[in-house]
């Protein structure tokens, strides 16, 4: 099991803005990072720390973070956003150990 | 270009090993730290180990301890991962990937650059 919890699946409209979300004990203490995977291939950093961006990465993708609660917000998703996206942090044990969360199968209607 | 290379993947039978590289190209290699991640068919990702730019510290998630063995050659701009005592359960495409940090009001980590994974069944 993971220790960073996500909704398996979210659908947008559009267009529309849509959040997803990422919970656990270790988001009090780290920031997560966010990585986005298409079918098929690699996964791609979208978000980390407080709210950066890599570069080629378009603004629309944004990140925040409350009490134990991590956000990846996409606001104006494009067709091109649908997509698996995965939450990543340290574990809430101490030991250093990094930990990814199940992962938010995202459909753009 | 940065970039991370993967190999070393194939079909290997249950309690066999296997030894996985990634190169490195584009960025001063020893300077970064390292993981390799990994995901089974049709799940998500796993972290399996980190090591640091020295290679001096390792960890290891517990799923994968004291089977598989990460190591690095930084003067070949290489990492690997020598996997022993294979189990179905390790069938998977295996990523290296660079990591990152930084502080802000909390510390943050993350994984920047990865290749495009080299896949490895465990089967009779």
């Amino acid at each position: 099991s993971s220790e960073l919890t996500q909704d398996p699946a979210v659908s947008v409209a559009l267009g529309q803005t849509v959040r997803i979300t990422c919970q656990g004990d270790s988001l009090r203490s780290y920031y997560a990072s966010w990585y986005q995977q298409k079918p098929g291939q690699a996964p791609v950093l979208v978000i980390y720390g407080k709210n950066n961006r890599p570069s080629g990465i378009p603004d629309r993708f944004s990140g925040s973070s409350s009490g134990n609660t991590a956000s990846l917000t996409i606001t104006g998703a494009q067709a091109e956003d649908e997509a698996d996206y995965y939450c990543n942090s340290r574990d809430s044990s101490g030991n250093h150990l990094r930990v990814f969360g199940g992962g938010t199968k995202l459909t753009v209607l | 270009e940065v970039q991370l290379v993967e190999s070393g993947g194939g079909l290997v039978q249950p309690g066999g090993s296997l030894r996985l590289s990634c190169a490195a190209s584009g960025f001063t290699f020893s300077s970064y730290e390292m993981n390799w991640v990994r995901q089974a068919p049709g799940k998500g990702l796993e972290w399996v180990s980190y090591i640091s730019s020295s290679g001096s510290t390792i960890y290891y998630a517990d799923s994968v301890k004291g089977r598989f063995t990460i190591s690095r050659d930084n003067a070949k701009n290489s990492l690997y991962l020598q996997m022993n005592s294979l189990r179905a359960e390790d069938t998977a495409v295996y990523y290296c990937a660079r990591e990152g940090r930084g502080i802000a009001a909390l510390y943050y980590y993350y994984m920047d650059v990865w290749g495009k994974g080299t896949t490895v069944t465990v089967s009779s």
